[in-house]
């Protein structure tokens, strides 16, 4: 069974650019839950997506926007980049949330703003 | 607002001893508590699950305790090995919540 994939693994973009990442999820799985790990603040959530609709958000600003196909897979976008959304972006898989199930995470995009 | 703590952000130990990472958290009644562990640029990977029900869970040489009363969850690594570096996170959950991950501990093993 396949893994969580995200591409792109590795990105540059410049400062006001906007940028889009996806995430494939596990075959079967529903929920998509996006995050953002920087070494000052850890892991923080973005949002969460099931049967493409966001159920959960996170304290980030409208910068940061994401959806859900009928396939599950998952795209963020960040408009206007600024140097500080330099991260690593996750996202992580499930059959659903809140049911104690396990997140299988993807390698992540790393993103680098200059 | 909820918070999680895990103890020292880094921990140094000898191998074949038992390493015991700590996660608090306030403001916070989890159903679940998850231990992940992730290495240098790599996504996290899902180690345990313990529920509020079960005092202790256990999988190969990983202990995981969780104690609603002090609301602290432990995490054991016994006979550590230096292939047992990386950091670990814990991730309480609510009911129909989504995770919120510790800041993670850096556990480093010695040969």
């Amino acid at each position: 069974k396949a893994g969580v994939t995200q591409t792109p693994r590795y990105l540059i973009k410049t400062r006001g650019q906007q940028v889009t990442l996806s995430c494939s999820p596990i075959s079967g799985h529903r929920s998509v839950s996006w995050y953002q790990q920087t070494p000052g603040q850890g892991l923080q959530f973005l949002f969460e997506y099931f049967s493409e609709t966001q159920r959960n958000k996170g304290n980030f600003p409208g910068r940061f926007s994401g959806r859900q196909f009928s396939n599950s897979r998952s795209e963020m976008n960040v408009s206007t980049l600024e140097l500080g959304d330099s991260a690593l972006y996750l996202c992580a898989s499930s059959w659903n949330k809140g049911q104690g199930l396990e997140a299988f995470f993807g390698q992540g995009t790393r993103l680098t703003v200059v | 607002s909820q918070k999680i703590e895990q103890n020292s952000e880094a921990l140094n130990i000898q191998e074949g001893k038992t390493a015991t990472l700590t996660c608090n958290y306030t403001n916070y009644s989890p159903a679940y508590l998850q231990w992940y562990r992730q290495d240098p640029g790599r996504g996290p990977v899902f180690l345990l699950l313990i529920r509020e029900n079960e005092k202790e869970k256990r999988k190969e040489r990983l202990k995981v305790t969780f104690d609603t009363t002090l609301k602290q969850s432990l995490f054991h690594i016994t006979a550590s090995q230096p292939a047992d570096s990386a950091t670990y996170l814990c991730a309480p959950q609510d009911y129909g919540q989504n995770f919120v991950f510790g800041p993670g501990t850096r556990l480093s093993v010695l040969p």
